[in-house]
């Protein structure tokens, strides 16, 4: 079975640009997760989507968005870039995340994004 | 606010010698708590996943246990090859009928021949 795909997988961007990453999910995963990644903060959750709907959401800005399609595929949107935004950007599937049930997440090799 | 805690930061063996990895967590309504291993520029690789206190899991040279407050990630005559981030994660209740999987910062393996 396939993993997770993120593409592209590496991006370099100026800021004030945006960008959008795009993730395809383990065939009847239902569930996507983004993640940002850093040196400094680590993993830290940005939003989760589910049957198109956006179900969870981190602490971060309205320049960080996603959409789910109804493939289950995602992406994911970020406007008007900063310097801080530069981070390893990865995305998990899972088959439902659903209350009451303890889905495993499993993760795509991640998009390098440097934003100069 | 959930909070995953791991130490320590960084851990450096000699292959063949045996230690263990920390993760301690602070949570309302835990679902779950997963290891995953993290090489440099990949995604994280899921290892275990731990449900409720007293539960363990082996995997080769790994053993994650799990009790109220943290797990531990015992890993038994480890070689070079197991040098890599060790990320533990929990899952809880996050509102709603929402749960959310928070990260603890990581532990640095090295292992050198």
């Amino acid at each position: 079975k396939a993993g997770v795909t993120q593409t592209p997988r590496y991006l370099i961007k100026t800021r004030g640009q945006q960008v959008t990453l795009s993730c395809s999910p383990i065939s009847g995963h239902r569930s996507v997760s983004w993640y940002q990644q850093t040196p400094g903060q680590g993993l830290q959750f940005l939003f989760e989507y589910f049957s198109e709907t956006q179900r969870n959401k981190g602490n971060f800005p309205g320049r960080f968005s996603g959409r789910q399609f109804s493939n289950s595929r995602s992406e994911m949107n970020v406007s008007t870039l900063e310097l801080g935004d530069s981070a390893l950007y990865l995305c998990a599937s899972s088959l439902l995340l659903v209350t009451g049930a303890t889905d495993t997440q499993y993760f795509g090799p991640g998009t390098r994004l440097t934003v100069l | 606010e959930d909070q995953v805690t791991q130490s320590p930061e960084a851990l450096r063996l000699q292959e063949g010698e045996s230690s263990s990895l920390n993760c301690s967590y602070t949570v309302s309504g835990l679902r779950g708590l997963f290891w995953y291993r993290q090489d440099p520029g990949k995604g994280p690789e899921f290892l275990f996943t731990l449900y409720s206190a007293g539960e363990e899991k082996e995997k080769e040279r790994l053993k994650a246990t799990l009790t109220k407050k943290e797990s531990f990630l015992h890993i038994t005559a480890p070689k070079p090859e197991d040098s890599a981030t060790y990320l533990c994660a929990v899952l809880a209740h996050s509102g709603g009928s929402n749960y959310k999987l928070t990260f603890g910062k990581g532990t640095l393996l090295t292992v050198n021949p």
